[in-house]
């Protein structure tokens, strides 16, 4: 059962574009929000981070905007660079019911490529 | 320089045949996760363990198994049941519940 759906499966962008990437949840009991970027044969790595309370969140050039009534959050690249070209992922966790941040559900996953 | 290795980067094996990957952490984490990672899936759980001499499935478990004798190490065991063990597997670890989780670089494992 896939409890996070994300969208696009692929994005292309120009340099300097915005880059959006959207994320839909099932359960309301999630109460974590990151979103990880993992290039090619590595790793993915935590980029940014949400939790329910908050309506965004912005880090440097990434922004998370969250909405809890539509169970939906977004991460937005400004100013996309060729650099950011990477897969996306979102995840979610409930750590208030005594899990730990580890316990991730992921998305599906978005391949961004910004052309130069 | 404090981090989670994974090794090997590579693993070839034949159908049938058990497999072992290794994840070594020296962060002095307490939990440690093991993912898979399959094109167009996203990560999915296959175990954690959130302290030693204990660990927990998630949501893949079955044809793998674990051990977690020590804090540093959490190796992970193909078995001959995993009808499909094809894929790009992930260690993490983070200290308890209270961090975001930090990967390894990863296993490809190809079973032909």
């Amino acid at each position: 059962q896939q409890q996070v759906k994300q969208s696009p499966q692929s994005l292309i962008v120009q340099k300097g574009g915005i880059s959006i990437i959207n994320c839909a949840y099932e359960n309301t009991a999630f109460d974590y929000f990151p979103w990880y970027q993992q290039f090619p044969g590595k790793g993915p790595a935590l980029l940014i981070a949400i939790r329910p309370d908050v309506s965004e969140k912005k880090e440097g050039r990434f922004t998370i905007s969250f909405n809890k009534s539509a169970k939906q959050f977004s991460l937005h690249i400004m100013d996309s660079q060729p650099g950011d070209s990477a897969t996306y992922f979102c995840a979610a966790t409930n750590y208030a019911g005594g899990t730990s941040y580890g316990k991730l559900t992921f998305g599906q996953g978005t391949i961004l490529t910004v052309h130069p | 320089d404090g981090g989670i290795t994974q090794s090997p980067k590579y693993l070839f094996r034949k159908e049938g045949q058990n497999v072992t990957l290794s994840c070594e952490q020296n962060l002095n984490h307490d939990a440690m996760y093991w993912y898979r990672q399959d094109p167009g899936q996203g990560l999915r759980l296959i175990y954690y363990s959130q302290i030693v001499n204990d660990f927990q499935k998630g949501d893949i478990a079955e044809g793998y198994s674990v051990s977690r004798e020590k804090k540093e190490s959490f190796p992970l065991t193909v078995t001959s049941a995993q009808k499909n063990p094809t894929a790009f597997y992930l260690c993490a670890s983070s200290i308890g519940a209270v961090t975001e989780a930090f990967f390894g670089q990863g296993t490809r494992l190809t079973v032909v």
